[in-house]
């Protein structure tokens, strides 16, 4: 069975820039999770989709965006790109989407703004 | 205070030693917990999850949860030096799916 992959695993932007991240899911999965990982801050939630819609959103400004297909493939956009956003994206899906904290990570697009 | 906390290490343990990892939440009313193992340059791996009170075991390792006190810690038993990597501790509030509040991560060591 195939994991989660994630286009495109690394790539380089200049400020202002808007940059779009996919995430296949592991076949199955319904639920996507997008997270943001830096040294400084750690592991920060970024939101979630569930069938095509939305379920959880963190905290970070409306910059960050994201959407679901039909075939629960999940993109993520980040527009007027800062040199903050530097990071490794990670998604994760997840297969009861429910109760479940149980989280299958791809192996992230690691994004670097100059 | 961070929802999620956990000291950073880096926690080095022998060989075939105990090692002790924990965690402590902010919020009582969080549901679940979570152990993810992150090997340096890779993706974060689910090792352990524990919903109940007590202790739950799985193999090498052992979660324990005491929701009164507000603390999750995981023991690994026999210690191997492929057990070296990031430990992150995450807590699921409220059964909210796929959000997870992570801990920085506590980073093991373990000498041969």
């Amino acid at each position: 069975k195939a994991g989660v992959t994630q286009t495109p695993r690394y790539l380089i932007k200049t400020r202002g820039q808007q940059v779009t991240l996919s995430c296949s899911p592991i076949s199955g999965h319904r639920s996507v999770s997008w997270y943001q990982q830096t040294p400084g801050q750690g592991l920060q939630f970024l939101f979630e989709y569930f069938s095509e819609t939305q379920r959880n959103k963190g905290n970070f400004p409306g910059r960050f965006s994201g959407r679901q297909f039909s075939n629960s493939r999940s993109e993520m956009n980040v527009s007027t790109l800062e040199l903050g956003d530097s990071a490794l994206y990670l998604c994760a899906s997840s297969s009861t989407g429910g109760k479940s904290g149980e989280l299958f990570f791809g192996e992230g697009s690691r994004l670097t703004v100059l | 205070q961070k929802e999620v906390e956990q000291n950073s290490g880096p926690l080095s343990v022998p060989e075939g030693a105990i090692a002790s990892l924990n965690c402590t939440y902010s919020d009582r009313g969080s549901q679940s917990f979570f152990w993810y193992r992150q090997y340096s340059g890779k993706s974060p791996e689910l090792i352990m999850f524990i919903y109940s009170n007590g202790d739950k075991e799985d193999g090498r390792f052992t979660a324990q949860l005491n929701k009164a006190s507000q603390y999750v810690s995981l023991l690994i038993r026999d210690s191997q030096p492929s057990d070296s990597a990031t430990y992150l501790c995450a807590v699921n509030k409220d059964n909210q799916g796929g959000k997870l509040i992570f801990g920085q991560g506590t980073e093991l060591s373990v000498k041969p």
